[in-house]
């Protein structure tokens, strides 16, 4: 599986934008980039996924960059609700099944 | 309905007890993933089921034997466990097929101790 390397840990104040960055070197060229986060004591959550171009949606926009190596997670408005930790995760999806393979991480706080 | 149910949310069971962690889902999904986390560190995969077919099984010891008796359900049945199989063990679902991009969606997990 391709590997993806992310900050262990980030901060962000209430109410503004937080960039969470995710290298993804070695990613091939049917990877989707997903993003999933998990709140203290609950299941991950999918957040938002993309192959080539930018995503957005209700929870975050996707920025990947022009040659697939690096993708940021973009919330816009960061507030006490999003401190998770956020995966950055490549899933292939050649053949019949696939699997969803967790790096470590950015855990995000979020502070007043 | 777009959720993915666990039962029971906590289990205690003795190292000599056998007992079965259930997951439902009515998404139509085909797909379905049992995942084990440890305290601090990001989910495991453990095995992947494809239309109600054992289709990868991650060198998970044989105490741990997985079950897919409809689309809709998956069992994970213990017997003799150890105390370092205590951990929260997640389900998921997703589309599957050849092309499938969807997301995942992930149970809220059963926190299994063995005592």
């Amino acid at each position: 599986d391709a590997k993806t390397t992310q900050p262990n840990s980030m901060e962000s104040n209430e109410e503004e934008p937080v960039h969470l960055p995710c290298n993804h070197s070695t990613i091939s060229g049917t990877d989707y980039i997903h993003w999933y986060r998990q709140l203290p004591s609950q299941g991950p959550e999918y957040v938002i996924h993309g192959l080539t171009s930018n995503v957005n949606n209700r929870m975050a926009s996707l920025a990947i960059a022009e040659d697939r190596k690096s993708s940021t997670l973009i919330l816009h408005r960061a507030t006490l609700r999003d401190a998770a930790v956020y995966y950055c995760i490549l899933r292939d999806t050649t053949g019949t099944a696939s699997k969803l393979t967790f790096g470590t991480g950015t855990r995000l706080q979020v502070t007043l | 309905d777009t959720e993915v149910t666990q039962t029971p949310k906590h289990l205690v069971m003795g190292m000599t007890n056998k007992k079965s962690l259930k997951c439902e889902q009515h998404m139509g999904h085909r797909a379905m993933y049992w995942y084990k986390q440890k305290a601090k560190k990001p989910p495991e995969l453990m095995f992947v089921y494809s239309y109600e077919k054992l289709s990868i099984n991650e060198s998970v010891p044989s105490r741990f034997s997985p079950e897919c008796p409809n689309s809709s359900l998956l069992n994970l049945h213990l017997h003799a466990l150890q105390p370092e199989d205590s951990a929260l063990y997640l389900c998921a679902s997703s589309q599957e097929g050849q092309g499938a991009i969807s997301g995942y969606t992930f149970g809220s997990g059963t926190r299994l101790t063995v005592v």
